[in-house]
């Protein structure tokens, strides 16, 4: 049972340049949730997932897209990444209340 | 939207000394959830408070809810070095399925 997983664990891009973040969860929750936690300001939500098949915005969605194919995975993509995305993103699951987070992504964009 | 505001941000203390962090909103939540971050990892959540008034024990850790759902505090007694860490609380809307984060309070709890 590992929880929550997230690759890369670290990546630079170029302005410009597109990558996907994978997120796996084996605990057959329904919830996934991508965040960004910079400096100070905690985690914010950027897309959730309420069940397969489904997306919605969080708090800070521009610049990003997710996608839900399959229970287990969510996928956070960057089209187009900017130094402002620079960040560490963590993934999370929940069944209910109680979120369960991955280690998180390190991202710096040059 | 939904604010909350962790105080202080930072708070460095001697081991064996006791601290207080505050969560504090205008806003009233269905439940607040405090987590504890250390360096490279995930949040881990370490206590769910969900009635006013509510107060939970674990260990040498309190948490408590205030009466009208909009605040908490954490008070970590005799703190030991392995209370370094931040620490976050996040509030649950009346949905349950989405929780707003506050800035974090970075402890460091020196030997």
């Amino acid at each position: 049972n590992a929880g929550v997983t997230q690759t890369p664990k670290f990546r630079v891009l170029k302005t410009g340049q597109s990558m996907t973040l994978l997120c796996a969860q084996d605990m057959n929750h329904e919830y996934m949730y991508w965040y960004r936690q910079d400096p100070g300001m905690g985690l914010r939500l950027i897309h959730y997932s309420v069940g397969e098949g489904t997306t919605a915005k969080g708090e800070v969605p521009d610049g990003y897209n997710v996608s839900r194919l399959k229970k287990q995975n969510f996928l956070l993509g960057l089209e187009s990444a900017a130094p402002s995305q620079t960040s560490v993103y963590f993934c999370a699951s929940s069944g209910g209340e109680t979120q369960y987070f991955g280690p998180g992504t390190r991202l710096l964009v040059l | 939207t939904q604010l909350l505001e962790q105080s202080p941000q930072f708070l460095s203390i001697q081991e064996g000394e006791n601290l207080t962090v505050y969560c504090n909103s205008s806003s009233v939540f269905s439940s607040l959830q405090w987590y504890r971050q250390e360096p490279g990892e995930g949040p881990v959540l370490l206590v769910t408070v969900v009635t006013g008034g509510e107060v939970k024990k674990l260990k040498r850790l309190t948490f408590q809810f205030g009466d009208a759902r909009k605040d908490s505090s954490l008070h970590i007694t005799a703190a030991q070095p392995g209370d370094t860490g931040l620490y976050l609380c996040a509030g649950a809307g009346a949905a349950g399925n989405k929780l707003t984060f506050g800035g974090g309070t970075r402890v460091l709890v020196k030997p």
